[in-house]
């Protein structure tokens, strides 16, 4: 039982190239997140997700889009970097919409 | 956006001192209050998941109360040890919004 894991752990980036990071959860949870973490901002919501094939908008959803095709994974797309879009990014998931929520690792992007 | 605020931003103590640490939300419209403990290079862990107002939990040495109708929630460790130190997040959930964090409690337990 792995949890929820996030793949890159890691990655560079030039502004405007584009990326997918991959958040996958085993816990067949139907609610899954993408969090960015910036220094004295806390956790920041980017876009989430309500079951498969459905997802909304975060607080910060700008730049980013999302999928999710089948229930375990959640994706985040980058199409055009920007360096504001430096940050450690967070996939998360939860039984329900009130429950506690499962982490990633953690994904820490730099846009150069 | 929902206003969740979390003081101190950051806590020094001695291991063996006790501490608390406050979380303040919008008191309309409570549904769930969470507590997460975030250590150093690693990823959030829920401490408690808090629906009732003057509810209680116990985890070990760590506790917490919850006040809806003020709209308050303290965290309480201990006889704090090293290896308590983290940040302590609260997060706010209520109806027709997503769950929001506080910026966080960062604790430093001194050997």
């Amino acid at each position: 039982n792995a949890g929820v894991t996030q793949t890159p752990k890691f990655r560079v980036l030039k502004t405007g190239q584009s990326m997918t990071l991959l958040c996958a959860q085993d816990m067949n949870h139907e609610y899954m997140y993408w969090y960015r973490q910036d220094p004295g901002m806390g956790l920041r919501l980017i876009h989430y997700s309500v079951g498969e094939g459905t997802t909304a908008k975060g607080e910060v959803p700008d730049g980013y889009n999302v999928s999710r095709l089948k229930k375990q994974n959640f994706l985040l797309g980058l199409e055009s970097a920007a360096p504001s879009q430096t940050s450690v990014y967070f996939c998360a998931s939860s039984y329900s919409i009130s429950a506690e929520q499962y982490f990633g690792p953690g994904t820490r992007l730099t846009v150069t | 956006i929902l206003n969740v605020e979390q003081s101190p931003q950051s806590l020094h103590v001695q291991e063996g001192d006790s501490t608390n640490f406050t979380c303040s939300f919008p008191s309309s419209n409570f549904y769930a209050l969470h507590w997460y403990r975030w250590e150093t290079a690693k990823s959030p862990e829920a401490l408690f998941v808090m629906t009732l107002n003057g509810d209680e939990k116990k985890k070990g040495r760590i506790s917490a109360t919850l006040n809806t109708k003020e709209g308050y929630s303290y965290l309480y460790i201990k006889g704090s040890q090293p290896e308590d130190s983290a940040t302590y997040l609260c997060a706010f959930y209520n109806a027709g919004n997503m769950l929001t964090f506080g910026g966080g409690t960062r604790l430093m337990v001194k050997p």
